[in-house]
């Protein structure tokens, strides 16, 4: 059974850096491509990235490039994104994904949520 | 970008009537292997998003046959036959024809 398990919740101030982390169990992380999306309320969803596990190939979203960089610890099989210089705009859901059988996200994380506040 | 623009922004359905959504696409979903590369995505309150639909009209392993979908290289519309309150979430299409991988607005379905 797949597990997505996504670290919890994150209050940070304007500027500073996060790490969140999706330690995952129930499929081979080493293939996998593990994605990243950052959910907004409006509602909207947008891909931020992936991370090939098995030599920490990345693609970002031109969108998110600076902001987001994403590495695994295979050891772990748990994947992360730091998102540095953080501001309001930055203030979201992340959710991590896996593929499947069907395509890139056919799981998810429980998702967390990220509020920048002084 | 490729562009999905989805419609309504909000439908409110009876429990056991039918409700449509639709998608359309900037630009052509069809791939060079002859694959619609659209999906279908539930997200129920509070919830992470689901996988309904793959490849523009595959149902994904546990999703009900209540739910269909069909379309064109470019018009795509999802179908919900007999709705339930169960169905009660936003739906999103998205896609995965090229980088970068973008998602429909969502569609917001209630039950009267």
């Amino acid at each position: 059974q797949v597990k997505l398990l996504q670290s919890g919740a994150e209050l940070v101030k304007p500027g500073a850096s996060v790490k969140l982390s999706c330690k995952t169990s129930g499929f081979t992380f080493s293939t996998s491509y593990m994605s990243w999306l950052k959910q907004v309320p409006g509602p909207s969803i947008e891909w931020i990235g992936w991370i090939y596990a098995g030599d920490g190939g990345t693609n970002y979203n031109q969108k998110f490039k600076g902001k987001a960089t994403l590495t695994v610890d295979k050891s772990s099989s748990t994947a992360y994104m730091d998102l540095s210089s953080l501001t309001s705009e930055d203030a979201a859901v992340y959710f991590c994904a896996s593929p499947g059988y069907y395509g890139p996200f056919d799981y998810w994380g429980q998702g967390v949520m990220v509020t920048v506040s002084s | 970008d490729i562009v999905l623009t989805q419609a309504p922004l909000s439908v409110s359905v009876t429990p056991g009537e039918s409700a449509s959504i639709s998608c359309r696409s900037s630009k052509s979903l069809l791939s060079s292997k002859g694959i619609t590369s659209l999906y279908w995505y539930l997200q129920r309150p509070g919830k992470s998003p689901q996988l309904l639909i793959y490849q523009m009209s595959n149902l994904a392993s546990g999703v009900p046959d209540r739910f269909s979908s069909s379309g064109s290289e470019t018009d795509f519309t999802l179908k919900i036959s007999k709705v339930e309150t169960e169905d009660v979430g936003v739906y999103y299409c998205g896609h995965r024809l090229e980088y970068p991988f973008t998602f429909g607005s969502g569609t917001k379905l209630e039950i009267k």
